[in-house]
C-alpha cells in the first residue's frame, strides 16, 4: 500500500497566490521528500526534510513536518504559471532499499 | 550533464514481443531503481538494484527482469510483454549515502 497520501488530489490558484498541498503517511519514517513532475516528464526533486527537522525552506518553498500527525505540507509562495505541475511526497520507509513510496500527487495548476 | 537517461522514450509493441529499456547513468550512482506510473497509482516499484551485480524485487516485479553487469546501466526487460504492462516507466538513481533520487526522463510503452 502507498506511504504517502497527498491532498487535494488537485488544486487551481491564481498566479501569485500560495499553492498549499498536504500529505500524510501511515508509518515511521527516515524522511520524507517532495517532488514535482511537469507533464508526462521525470520527477524532479524539489526537497527533502528529515524526522528530526519539523520546517524548511528553499527559495519560493517552504516544507513543514509533523511526525506526532505523520503529516508534511508543501508551501508554494507567490506562485507562477511554470509552477502548474504535479507535486509528490514520498517517504523512506526501508532504509536497507532505500525504496521511495509515492503518493498519488497533488496536480496543481496555475492560471495566468 | 549529470544525467539518467532511458531509451526508448516512446515505444508501441504487440504482446509477447520481448523488449529492453535502457537506462544509463553517468554521476557513479550506486543505486538504481524502476518505477512504473499508472493512473489512480502513483509510481510504483518494480525492481532495484542496490550496486554492480545486486538486484532486488520491488512492489511490482512480475513480468520484469532486470541486470546489472555495470555501475552505469540498468536495463528492464519484458520477456514477454502483455498490454496490462502498458505504463510510464522511470529509471531513478542515487549515491548510497544520499536519500535523493534523480529520475530519468521516462519511457512510454503501449503493448496493443
Amino acid at each position: 500500500s502507498q506511504q504517502g497520501e497527498e491532498d487535494p488530489q488537485a488544486l487551481s490558484i491564481q498566479e501569485g497566490e500560495n499553492a498549499t498541498m498536504n500529505c500524510s503517511y501511515k508509518t515511521s519514517i527516515n524522511n520524507l521528500q517532495w517532488y514535482r513532475q511537469n507533464s508526462g516528464r521525470g520527477l524532479v526533486h524539489l526537497i527533502l526534510i528529515r524526522s528530526n527537522e519539523r520546517e524548511k525552506h528553499s527559495g519560493r518553498l517552504r516544507v513543514t513536518l509533523d511526525t506526532s500527525k505523520k503529516s508534511s505540507s508543501l508551501l508554494i509562495t507567490a506562485s507562477r504559471a511554470a509552477d502548474t505541475a504535479s507535486y509528490f511526497c514520498a517517504t523512506v520507509y526501508d532504509q536497507g532499499a532505500q525504496k521511495l513510496v509515492f503518493g498519488q500527487g497533488t496536480r496543481l495548476t496555475i492560471n495566468p | 550533464e549529470a544525467q539518467v537517461t532511458q531509451n526508448p522514450r516512446y515505444l508501441i509493441t504487440v504482446t509477447g514481443k520481448k523488449l529492453t529499456v535502457t537506462c544509463s547513468q553517468n554521476m557513479n550512482h550506486e543505486y538504481m531503481s524502476w518505477y512504473r506510473q499508472d493512473p489512480g497509482l502513483g509510481l510504483r516499484q518494480i525492481y532495484y538494484s542496490m550496486n554492480v551485480e545486486v538486484t532486488d524485487k520491488g512492489d511490482v516485479p512480475e513480468g520484469y527482469k532486470v541486470s546489472r553487469k555495470e555501475k552505469r546501466n540498468f536495463p528492464l526487460i519484458l520477456e514477454s510483454p502483455s498490454p496490462n504492462q502498458t505504463s510510464l516507466y522511470f529509471c531513478a538513481s542515487r549515491i548510497y549515502v544520499s536519500d535523493t533520487q534523480y529520475f530519468g526522463p521516462g519511457t512510454r510503452l503501449t503493448v496493443l
